[in-house]
């Protein structure tokens, strides 16, 4: 059973681009959550989409977008990217809406210059 | 609000000893779950606790829950290197029908040789 696989794994950009990280979920899951992991501010909730409805949202600004397809794969964008937003940037999926083990992706490292 | 803290946030320790990593939680949920990160890796499940009570073992690493007391442990036997990581536990909670899935701080872990 394949796990859940994010792409691309590194990346770089320069402040005031824009970046789309991708997700495929384990099969047979519907609910996608997106974090971010800093040094300085740990794991932080980004949202989490669940049958392509976005079920729950962090305290993050709106340059942090995200959507679900029908087949479950998620994606999420930053926008006019900051120094700031240098991160690995997690998906996890799931059976079950924001409840249950999670899945884990090896994460995208988003480098910002 | 949901809070969710672990303690210590870092424990360096030396091969062989015994030690317990805590994390409390401020709801009523009855679902905790823990989580194992290598440096620069994304996080993999370790354990998932469902009722009061419920003890789960995997090597040298055993966790258990007290829902009551709002308390989880995961207690590390004679430790190895191997077992250096960061340690993550985390709670779901239900809130109106919908569900909020909080992390803990983490704590890391070093193992001296």
């Amino acid at each position: 059973k394949a796990g859940v696989t994010q792409t691309p794994r590194y990346l770089i950009k320069t402040r005031g681009q824009q970046v789309t990280l991708s997700c495929s979920p384990i099969s047979g899951h519907r609910s996608v959550s997106w974090y971010q992991q800093t040094p300085g501010q740990g794991l932080q909730f980004l949202f989490e989409y669940f049958s392509e409805t976005q079920r729950n949202k962090g305290n993050f600004p709106g340059r942090f977008s995200g959507r679900q397809f029908s087949n479950s794969r998620s994606e999420m964008n930053v926008s006019t990217l900051e120094l700031g937003d240098s991160a690995l940037y997690l998906c996890a999926s799931s059976l079950r809406s924001s409840t249950g083990e999670l899945f884990f992706g090896e994460g995208s490292r988003l480098t910002v210059l | 609000e949901l809070k969710v803290e672990q303690n210590p946030l870092f424990l360096s320790m030396q091969e062989g000893k015994n030690y317990t990593i805590y994390c409390n939680y401020s709801t009523t949920s009855d679902r905790l779950y823990w989580y194992r990160q290598d440096p620069g890796k994304s996080l993999e499940s370790l354990f998932v606790l469902l009722s009061n009570g419920a003890v789960k073992q995997e090597g040298r690493l055993m966790a258990s829950l007290d829902t009551k007391a709002r308390l989880s442990t995961l207690h590390i036997t004679a430790a190895v290197h191997d077992l250096s990581a960061t340690y993550f536990c985390a709670v779901d909670e239900e809130v109106r029908g919908t569900y909020k899935y909080i992390f803990g701080t983490g704590t890391r872990l070093k193992v001296l040789a």
